[in-house]
């Protein structure tokens, strides 16, 4: 049990575009998603903290007009890096906290983002 | 300010054991995560301590001292698999996952 899922695993695209990553938990209600970004040879850099139905909490120096974040249903939650340049490269991770626990965090296969 | 250290890298020989130290200080306390990271991967979950004392679980084990502030997770018969980043993450009064920066252990033949 406690899945979670992302989609795509990896995509590249243009200096300039948009790049939605979908995170859903596959067989358990996440009221919380948590986004993360993991430059190469960092730890990971939460950026935000989602609930469901509300809007998503920001961590410092995480622009929330670049990196606009939903969670729409208790299973999935969705991050949009919007006019996306190269400096936006890394391997973006969810994860999520689900009801019957209030600690642990069920971590995604992660997406890695190249734009060129 | 919340604050977690630990190692930033150590070297192991295979079939040997290993110790990996985190010391903690965060806003209150709520139990200690230790995950494990592969290149390229996502964390993966290893333990949780929230009381004082060792968790054994197969050849990992980890220990806790919530007066210190400390913790160890200790890795028994070590294989080359077990080369990869171990994260030790924090829960504070908020229930937000405070993150060390990793330990990358380097397994040797």
């Amino acid at each position: 049990g406690a899945v979670v899922s992302q989609h795509p695993s990896w995509v590249i695209c243009k200096s300039g575009t948009s790049v939605k990553i979908e995170c859903r938990s596959l067989d358990f209600q996440a009221t919380t998603m948590f986004w993360y970004r993991q430059f190469p040879k960092q730890s990971l850099m939460l950026m935000a903290t989602s609930n469901e139905g509300s809007k998503a909490t920001y961590e410092q120096g995480v622009e929330k007009d670049k990196f606009l974040i939903n969670h729409a249903s208790l299973t999935l939650s969705t991050l949009t890096v919007t006019s996306a340049h190269p400096e936006d490269s890394s391997f973006y991770i969810c994860s999520a906290r689900g009801l019957a626990s209030s600690y642990e965090q069920y971590f995604g296969p992660g997406t890695r983002l190249t734009v060129t | 300010g919340q604050n977690i250290d630990q190692p930033t890298e150590m070297t192991a020989t295979e079939g040997a054991i290993v110790q990996i130290n985190c010391t903690y200080q965060t806003s209150g306390f709520n139990g200690l995560f230790w995950y494990q990271q592969h290149a390229g991967e996502a964390p993966t979950f290893l333990s949780y301590n929230v009381l004082d004392g060792l968790e054994e679980k197969g050849r990992f084990s980890s220990f806790l001292s919530r007066s210190k502030g400390y913790s160890y997770l200790l890795l028994k018969e070590l294989q080359m698999k077990d080369s990869a980043s171990y994260l030790c993450a924090a829960i504070d009064s908020n229930y937000q996952l405070i993150w060390g920066a990793g330990t990358k252990l380097i397994i040797k033949p």
